[in-house]
């Protein structure tokens, strides 16, 4: 199993502004990924964060927007950058353990005002 | 291009019967599926997973079966109880560990 922990667990922003949101593991995962989870929404895949490479993006989503960075094989962050009302969501990290489950951080509420 | 689907109307259950939610996939076959609980304000945990040849799973109170000819999965909670409140996940892999998520079902254990 994983614990993970994200920071911060919520957040009211100005727009224009920059979030950044961190995401320790307890362990040592392979790969790591970041959710977005939009009001009254599933969550929906942003990025997988790859150690020592760029982060790889979803379609939809790009890097001036998101970047990512995964200094090591334990910690990840998301950046928020020039934010909108429209950033406004649940940001979500997890890692996988192998094919069996994902483990998640308990996720960044994000309100951009 | 591949999809999966819960209905994400609410589901309010009387304690002690079954909750059933349904989860369908569309235009690919995925090698297992997940079902996955999240509490408000909280991350999803992980529940149970099932593989296409596997037609059900058990843990506990919770069953999962899998039927490939539909493209559907089945998740039941027996004995309900109000501490199952919360809304249950459907997640299928597509590639390099990723996962998608269906939009989720609530369930309201009423007691």
């Amino acid at each position: 199993s994983a614990v993970i922990s994200q920071k911060p667990s919520r957040d009211i922003c100005q727009r224009g502004t920059s979030l950044t949101i961190q995401c320790q593991v307890d362990s040592q995962v392979t790969m790591m990924f970041w959710y977005r989870q939009q009001p009254g929404q599933s969550l929906t895949l942003i990025a997988t964060a790859n150690q020592g490479s760029e982060a790889t993006y979803e379609s939809g989503f790009v890097i001036d927007k998101f970047p990512i960075s995964r200094p090591n094989l334990t910690f990840s962050t998301l950046t928020v950058s020039n934010m909108s009302p429209e950033d406004s969501s649940i940001y979500l990290c997890s890692a996988p353990t192998g094919l069996s489950e994902a483990f998640f951080g308990q996720g960044t509420r994000l309100t951009v005002v | 291009s591949q999809k999966i689907e819960q209905n994400s109307e609410a589901l309010n259950i009387q304690e002690g019967k079954t909750a059933t939610l349904t989860c369908n996939y569309t235009n690919y076959s995925p090698a297992y599926l997940q079902w996955y609980r999240q509490d408000p304000g909280r991350g999803p945990v992980f529940l149970l997973l099932i593989r296409e040849n596997e037609k059900e799973k058990r843990k506990e109170r919770l069953k999962v079966t899998f039927d490939t000819t539909l493209k559907q999965s089945l998740f039941h909670i027996t004995a309900s109880q109000p501490a199952d409140s919360a809304t249950y996940l459907c997640a299928s892999p597509y590639g390099n560990n990723r996962l998608a998520f269906g939009k989720g079902n609530q369930v309201v254990v009423i007691p």
